[in-house]
């Protein structure tokens, strides 16, 4: 089954204590992405990948980091997390981000709080 | 920059009522515009696109047309189920690149 598996689903952690997101794609995908969900701004876009070791800053990348060492994987990782990071975090990915955009696969999300 | 505002829910609607949620958009070119649904619990899922002016995009029912004099793409449908309670996200792209620029979403509540 063609999907995008996130992980963990949920976390509570607490200020400064470094985490990561896992993000594994199975559909051969050159294009992935993180977004986070906050209540009345839609999503936001934290960092992309054009393919393995391409990656871009979006629109809201500050207290992020990501790599992209293989195809399947984009891991976001949270340094030292703060507050203002709890989220709904969601990875997507594309077969290509080079034309006209085509579709977006989403998972299913990772629900994060920092305390 | 680009941006796309979305009419602020919740929408509240009967069965087989008519939807619709506006949407408009700003954008500095000829973006390719697309309509994403997020049901409870899950992952958003493309609903429809539409990649140039007049283009009309459809599925499940959903339509919503490509207005560039008027920079709209509003989703309509002409009988809703309870199972389209959902949050809809309409979106933009622009650049190569797949980046999306999401409006705020909207939730539809629909009830029997």
């Amino acid at each position: 089954e063609a999907q995008v598996t996130q992980n963990p689903r949920y976390l509570i952690t607490v200020t400064g204590k470094k985490l990561t997101v896992t993000c594994s794609q199975n559909m051969n995908h050159e294009y992935m992405s993180w977004y986070r969900q906050d209540p009345g701004l839609g999503l936001r876009q934290i960092y992309y990948s054009m393919n393995v070791e391409v990656t871009d800053k979006g629109d809201v990348p500050e207290g992020y980091k990501v790599s992209r060492k293989e195809k399947r994987n984009f891991p976001l990782i949270l340094e030292s997390p703060s507050p203002n990071q709890t989220s709904l975090y969601f990875c997507a990915s594309s077969l290509s981000g080079t034309v006209i955009p085509g579709e977006l696969f989403f998972g299913e999300g990772s629900r994060l709080t920092v305390l | 920059g680009n941006s796309v505002t979305q009419m602020e829910g919740p929408v509240t609607l009967s069965e087989e009522a008519f939807l619709t949620i506006n949407c408009t958009y700003t954008a500095t070119g000829y973006p390719s515009l697309f309509w994403y649904v997020q049901y409870p619990g899950e992952g958003l899922q493309l609903l429809l696109k539409a990649t140039k002016a007049d283009d009309k995009g459809s599925n499940k029912g959903f339509e919503a047309t490509y207005r560039k004099e008027t920079t709209s793409f509003h989703l309509e449908k002409g009988s809703v189920q309870v199972s389209d309670s959902a949050v809809y996200f309409c979106a933009l792209s622009e650049h190569a690149g797949n980046m999306l620029t999401f409006g705020g979403g909207t939730r539809l509540m629909v009830k029997p």
